[in-house]
């Protein structure tokens, strides 16, 4: 089945720590992104993607830091810079097609600070 | 900056009731998507208006898309209580790789 994977489904940071969240599709989409979502908010971008070796930051990157080595990964590392890490994310991707643009999400990571 | 807003953010409503969100955005835009969120799940794409006019119906669901006057609307017919969730609705965004810029979110909840 294709789709997106992401991992894991619940994370905990301690002070100081630095964390990642993992990433992968097996949709051969060219894009990937990186969203968070706080309680009662709609998803603010973090990172995204467009090919491989590439990604821009962005309203959020603060704190954060992505890789794209290999088309079907996207990591997302949580650092120690960013203070309010607590938060759902959502990793997406998308074919990019002409005339398209459906974003295909993931079941998302709950990261906590301990 | 791209703003995207709807409302209401919360709802309830009677099952068997009709009842629409709206959705504003504040740039020029072709293509708008809806998008519902169950309580600690992911999202899960309904629909995706990609002209002016474009209307979509899916059950009790229909989204229409008036890109001149940038406004999408989501109407609820007959609601049921399996509806009860989040809906969020989006504007990709060019310059950011068509990442999606989202609304807040309507809260839905269908009582009997």
């Amino acid at each position: 089945d294709g789709g997106i994977t992401q991992s894991p489904k619940y994370l905990f940071r301690k002070e100081g720590q630095n964390v990642t969240l993992s990433c992968e599709q097996n949709l051969n989409h060219d894009a990937m992104y990186w969203y968070r979502q706080d309680p009662g908010q709609g998803l603010r971008l973090i990172y995204y993607s467009q090919i491989v070796n590439d990604f821009q930051k962005g309203d959020i990157a603060e704190g954060y830091s992505v890789s794209r080595e290999k088309k079907e990964s996207f990591p997302l590392t949580v650092t120690s810079a960013q203070k309010n890490p607590t938060a759902f994310y959502l990793c997406a991707s998308n074919p990019r097609g002409p005339a398209k643009n459906i974003q295909y999400f993931g079941a998302g990571t709950r990261l906590s600070v301990l | 900056e791209l703003k995207v807003e709807q409302n209401p953010l919360f709802l309830s409503m009677q099952e068997g009731k009709n009842y629409t969100i709206y959705c504003n955005y504040s740039t020029t835009s072709d293509r708008l998507y809806w998008y519902r969120q169950d309580p600690g799940k992911s999202l899960e794409s309904l629909f995706v208006l990609l002209s002016n006019g474009a209307v979509k119906q899916e059950g009790r669901l229909m989204a229409s898309l008036d890109t001149k006057a940038r406004l999408s609307t989501l109407h609820i017919t007959a609601a049921v209580h399996d509806l009860s969730a989040t809906y969020f609705c989006a504007v990709d965004t060019p310059g950011s790789g068509y990442a999606l810029n989202f609304g807040k979110g309507t809260s839905l909840l269908v009582t009997p």
